[in-house]
């Protein structure tokens, strides 16, 4: 069974550009959750998608918003980035919400220049 | 606020020793704790996931415990190799207190390097 994937790998934007990135979950898995991961901070949540709703969001400004497709496919939006978005986020999957385990992607880097 | 210390920050043995990382969490409402490991530049890898009802779990030689009531958990590996050097996180699941859950909540991981 094919694991998680997240396109693209790596991006690199300016200032003030907004960016789109995607997560396919593994097949049969309905929930998709997003994480920041930065030096600093380490991993922090951003938000949980289940059945095209989101069911959880943390604590990050509206600049970061996401969806999930009828197919579980999910997409993050950050618009007008700052310096400080560069960093590594990473797609989760799980078979339903809740206390199911979560699958890990292997994450897009993006830069911000 | 859920917060999760992962103790030691990092941690440098020789090859074939046993070892134990620690976690620590300050709300026991939870419905998992999870363990992964993060090789550089690459995304998690779940090792293992004790429910809330369960007090461990074993996989090959990783075997981890959950004390829900102290808010704790330790992550034994026996026998460790080189292939075992990478970042350890532990990570849980709160309850919300309206129901559900929230988003897993990491601590900072322990970096470990086994020497061959």
């Amino acid at each position: 069974k094919a694991g998680v994937t997240q396109t693209p790998r790596y991006l690199i934007k300016t200032r003030g550009q907004q960016v789109t990135l995607s997560c396919s979950p593994i097949s049969g898995h309905r929930s998709v959750s997003w994480y920041q991961q930065t030096p600093g901070q380490g991993l922090q949540f951003l938000f949980e998608y289940f059945s095209e709703t989101q069911r959880n969001k943390g604590n990050f400004p509206g600049r970061f918003s996401g969806r999930q497709f009828s197919n579980s496919r999910s997409e993050m939006n950050v618009s007008t980035l700052e310096l400080g978005d560069s960093a590594l986020y990473l797609c989760a999957s799980s078979r339903l919400a809740g206390g199911n385990e979560q699958f890990f992607g292997p994450g897009t880097r993006l830069t911000v220049l | 606020k859920q917060e999760v210390t992962q103790i030691p920050a990092a941690l440098s043995v020789p090859e074939g020793e046993n070892l134990v990382l620690n976690c620590s969490f300050t709300d026991s409402a939870i419905y998992n704790l999870q363990w992964f490991r993060q090789d550089p530049g690459k995304g998690l890898t779940s090792l293992l996931l004790i429910q809330s009802s369960q007090r461990e779990q074993t996989s090959g030689r990783l075997n981890a415990s959950l004390d829900k009531s102290s808010g704790r958990s330790t992550l034994y590996i026996a026998a460790s190799q080189p292939g075992d050097s990478a970042t350890y996180l532990c990570a849980v699941r709160p309850r919300r207190s309206g129901g559900g859950a929230d988003g897993l909540t990491f601590g900072k991981g322990t970096h470990l390097i086994i020497q061959p």
